[in-house]
């Protein structure tokens, strides 16, 4: 799986889109990129993933560029609920493979 | 639907000791998982199973086992307790189809000493 980079945490105001960054470069062409988030003391939670287009679902938007060498996750009116660690993983999509979680961002969402 | 739960939240061992953890899950996944998370680090996979009868290792598989004798339900074993173990347990499951995006349990915290 292609390794990530993100940064180590992010400040955001409550009520404004929190925009969460991840770099990918060295993604291939059949791995998707997965978020998830883990709010403190909790299971990690499924967000989205797309492959080379735009998703967006009920939780959040993903932006992917078109060279596929990064991604932004948009969360957009971030509520204090939404603070948390933010996992930007990319993998092949097949049903045996495992996450691998980096490091993540910490988003703090301040009212 | 309760999604995924595991069972005991928490529990304190003593070195030597053996327990198991459970994992069931009511969403008819096919894949099932074990997770450990120490403090301040991701998560690392221990086993996993695509099917009722089915396991494999993980990352870090050493001192645990695991059986998947029911679809919906996944154990974890250790049979002889050591301090490296202490850690949060998670369980994860995913369906057989589409993004094959996991959903996990609240987890089981561990002490043992």
């Amino acid at each position: 799986d292609a390794k990530t980079t993100q940064p180590t945490s992010m400040d955001c105001a409550e009520g404004r889109a929190a925009n969460l960054p991840c770099n990918h470069s060295t993604i291939s062409g059949n791995e998707y990129v997965y978020w998830y988030r883990q709010i403190h003391s909790q299971g990690p939670q499924y967000i989205i993933h797309g492959l080379k287009n735009n998703e967006t679902n009920e939780m959040a938007s993903l932006i992917i560029t078109e060279d596929r060498k990064s991604s932004t996750l948009i969360l957009p009116h971030a509520t204090l609920r939404d603070t948390a660690v933010y996992y930007c993983i990319v993998r092949v999509n097949n049903a045996g493979n495992m996450l691998t979680f980096g490091g993540g961002t910490r988003l703090m969402v301040k009212p | 639907n309760a999604g995924v739960t595991q069972t005991p939240k928490f529990r304190v061992l003593k070195t030597g000791q053996s327990m198991t953890l459970l994992c069931a899950q009511d969403m008819n996944h096919e894949y099932m998982y074990w997770y450990r998370q120490d403090p301040g680090m991701g998560l690392r996979l221990i086993h996993y199973s695509v099917g009722e009868g089915t396991t494999a290792k993980g990352e870090v598989p050493d001192g645990y086992n695991v059986s998947r004798l029911k679809k919906q339900n996944f154990l974890l074993g250790l049979e002889s307790a050591a301090p490296s173990q202490t850690s949060v347990y998670f369980c994860a499951s995913s369906p057989p189809l589409g993004g094959y995006e996991q959903y996990f349990g609240p987890g089981t915290r561990l002490t043992v000493t």
